[in-house]
């Protein structure tokens, strides 16, 4: 098992334009989340999933979309980048709700110019 | 805002001591988790203590939760040079759970060999 994929690992925009990052993982698990961490911070969640066609708003949503049409899948979608996105973003899945771990993937390096 | 608090942020120790690192939190929680980050990559989880237990031990881990005092404290025996990480807890709140995970900053650990 490949567990949790994250593409692009590093990526630059310019402010204002859009991109996708994507996360998917190959383990059935029902429960995503996409994390945005920043120094200092911890990890902070945009918005997570509890099952394919079910999103959700987490704390910080603002600027960012998500849509999850197969339990394989769950990506992030910056609308219009802007400088204060600039972030580490992490993808996680988990099997269950409250008996064990949150898998993560390796993170995408953002930098918004 | 932070569900929960890690302390101290930093701690350098010399390699074969103790470590222990502690996180409060604000809310009644389900489970309280650990997890591991080594510099420029995803966390890592290292165990899981549900709201009904005390004391969970794993390996050189051990995991105290107090539910009363909203706290938990995690000890890593005999530190090893490949112990050098931040390390975060992360609370699953009464009606979510690993969707929904609630970080606090972290406590950088530094072993010095």
């Amino acid at each position: 098992n490949a567990g949790v994929t994250q593409t692009p690992k590093f990526q630059v925009l310019k402010t204002g334009q859009s991109m996708t990052l994507q996360c998917a993982q190959d383990m059935n698990h029902e429960y995503m989340s996409w994390y945005r961490q920043d120094p200092g911070m911890g990890l902070r969640l945009i918005h997570y999933s509890v099952g394919a066609g079910i999103t959700d708003q987490g704390e910080v949503p603002n600027g960012y979309n998500v849509s999850r049409s197969t339990t394989e899948d769950f990506p992030l979608r910056l609308l219009s980048a802007a400088p204060s996105q600039t972030s580490v973003y992490f993808c996680a899945s988990s099997l269950d709700r409250q008996n064990t771990e949150a898998f993560f993937g390796q993170g995408t390096r953002l930098t918004v110019v | 805002s932070q569900q929960g608090e890690e302390d101290p942020q930093a701690l350098s120790i010399q390699e074969g001591e103790n470590a222990t690192m502690n996180c409060s939190y604000k809310t009644s929680i389900n489970n309280l988790q650990w997890y591991r980050q080594n510099s420029g990559r995803g966390l890592v989880h290292l165990i899981l203590i549900r709201s009904n237990e005390r004391e969970k031990h794993s390996g050189r881990l051990r995991v105290t939760l107090d539910t009363s005092k909203k706290s938990s404290s995690l000890l890593i025996t005999a530190s090893r040079a490949a112990d050098t990480a931040s390390y975060f807890c992360a609370t699953g709140q009464s009606n979510f759970g690993n969707e929904k995970l609630t970080f606090g900053t972290g406590t950088r650990l530094t072993i010095i060999p």
